[in-house]
């Protein structure tokens, strides 16, 4: 199936400090979605994005749509231990309208405080 | 509180043993999926449904199988669990028509098998 292409895979940072994420694909979606996942636990959604280049954010999150409709970032300002978790990034497809998502590999985020 | 709930949350069982994994969803959502998890990894769709006596594989094959026999009910079964089994099984729903795209998953089975 489709890929999406996550990175970073993983990441190690201090307390507030800020943090940055991406997907990136060589096809088209119409719907991008960010999910945390804590240990133990299904993942949970963040942000949904749902027009090219619409920045959105949630707290201490921001997200946006890339204009080409092939990637999104996802960046957390200020991080506090909490933060810890692995981050999906999903998209729909555009030429499957209605169907499911694609997930990325995620991303490990530890905190150390 | 959740929306749609997995039962149980952990569950170790001997080899060869039937089990079932139990998913409901109180949302009234069509759309029902179940995926598989090792620690850390990502998410591999094994099965989805897009509504009453509608079930489809996933992206990875699984010697598991699905029902669907009510909207809120998507169980699993393994007819004869090993320990390749092992893993974290994760359900999800969502809507269909509403352009809303988001899943709403639950918080997942841990299986052992020993």
């Amino acid at each position: 199936g489709q890929q999406l292409n996550q990175s970073p895979q993983s990441m190690f940072i201090q307390e507030g400090e800020d943090v940055s994420m991406n997907c990136t694909s060589s096809s088209i979606f119409n719907t991008w979605l960010w999910y945390k996942q804590e240990p133990g636990e299904g993942p949970v959604l963040l942000i949904a994005l749902y027009k090219a280049g619409e920045l959105t954010s949630n707290g201490r999150l921001t997200a946006q749509f890339g204009i080409t409709r092939k990637d999104s970032f996802l960046n957390i300002s200020a991080s506090i231990p909490s933060d810890v978790g692995i981050y999906f990034c999903a998209g729909q497809l555009e030429e499957t309208s209605g169907s499911r998502l694609t997930f990325g590999e995620g991303t490990q985020l530890t905190v150390n405080p | 509180e959740a929306d749609i709930y997995q039962t149980p949350r952990y569950l170790v069982i001997g080899t060869g043993k039937k089990i079932t994994l139990e998913c409901s969803q109180t949302m009234g959502h069509d759309k029902m999926y179940w995926y598989q998890q090792d620690p850390g990894m990502e998410l591999h769709l094994i099965h989805y449904s897009y509504g009453v006596n509608s079930t489809e594989k996933g992206d990875l094959s699984s010697e598991s199988t699905v029902s669907r026999i009510r909207t809120e009910h998507f169980p699993l079964t393994l007819e004869s669990a090993r320990p390749s089994h092992t893993s974290q099984y994760l359900c999800a729903s969502s809507e269909y028509f509403t352009g809303d795209y988001g899943y709403t998953f639950g918080s997942g089975t841990r299986l052992t098998v020993v």
